[in-house]
């Protein structure tokens, strides 16, 4: 168990809808990344943010955005979905907002289905 | 373009054998390294994270190189275990004014007793 909290375990929607993911990074860490992993594109990095404010970006598609609040928990909003979105979505925490030497720890990941 | 190759795709050793997984990658202005395991359906655990400036890293029977002048890794596993059994993968870091990770596809390992 890494400490990384994500919900709900499993999401099935239509295409066109919106929802959202919540993770509840490892106590004490300040950072959150959020990860896509689809069967045909393996793993992307979406978006980092430190204490709140967004430190990096990946390949975010316009549609999803993300937000990280004051009690450090982050929530990506994915909306207009599309069957191509269908994929697990990882968050991550460090307790650092850089890209250096500091692990990431993954939480068990939000298999979203787009039907 | 950054992009991160690995190789092979899939493998399939016996219990108590050794393997090698390789990772090439061209990425530039490269910050780090680092290499993931990850069991099917769960999140990716790190195993080692290099600068360009090490060479060597150890963990447990995982060890991984680099290479930054041939811009090469490789992670070797010793005396694999039926647990190895999972995707490794590769995932570069890419520093320009901000940063990103760029990953590999992944190497998919099983381990038969």
């Amino acid at each position: 168990d890494s400490g990384v909290t994500q919900t709900p375990k499993h999401l099935i929607t239509a295409t066109g809808q919106r929802v959202t993911l919540r993770c509840s990074p490892r106590s004490g860490d300040l950072s959150v990344y959020w990860y896509q992993q689809s069967l045909d594109q393996g793993l992307q990095f979406l978006i980092h943010y430190y204490n709140g404010e967004e430190r990096a970006k990946g390949n975010i598609l316009e549609r999803f955005s993300a937000q990280q609040f004051p009690d450090l928990h982050s929530e990506l909003n994915l909306s207009s979905l599309e069957l191509g979105d269908s994929a697990l979505y990882f968050c991550a925490s460090s307790p650092t907002g850089t890209s250096g030497m500091h692990e990431q720890y993954f939480g068990p990941g939000t298999r979203l289905t787009v039907t | 373009k950054n992009q991160v190759e690995q190789s092979p795709q899939s493998l399939i050793i016996l219990e108590g054998k050794n393997c090698t997984l390789q990772c090439n990658y061209t990425v530039s202005p490269f910050s780090n390294l680092r290499w993931y395991k990850q069991d099917t359906g769960r999140g990716p655990v790190s195993l080692t994270i290099m600068t360009f400036s090490e060479n060597t890293k150890s963990n447990g029977r995982y060890t991984a190189t680099l290479d930054a002048d041939t811009k090469q890794s490789s992670l070797h596993i010793t005396a694999s275990q039926l647990s190895d059994s999972a995707s490794y993968i590769c995932v570069v870091s890419v520093v320009s004014g901000t940063y990103k990770y760029i990953f590999g596809t992944g190497t998919r390992l099983k381990v038969l007793a």
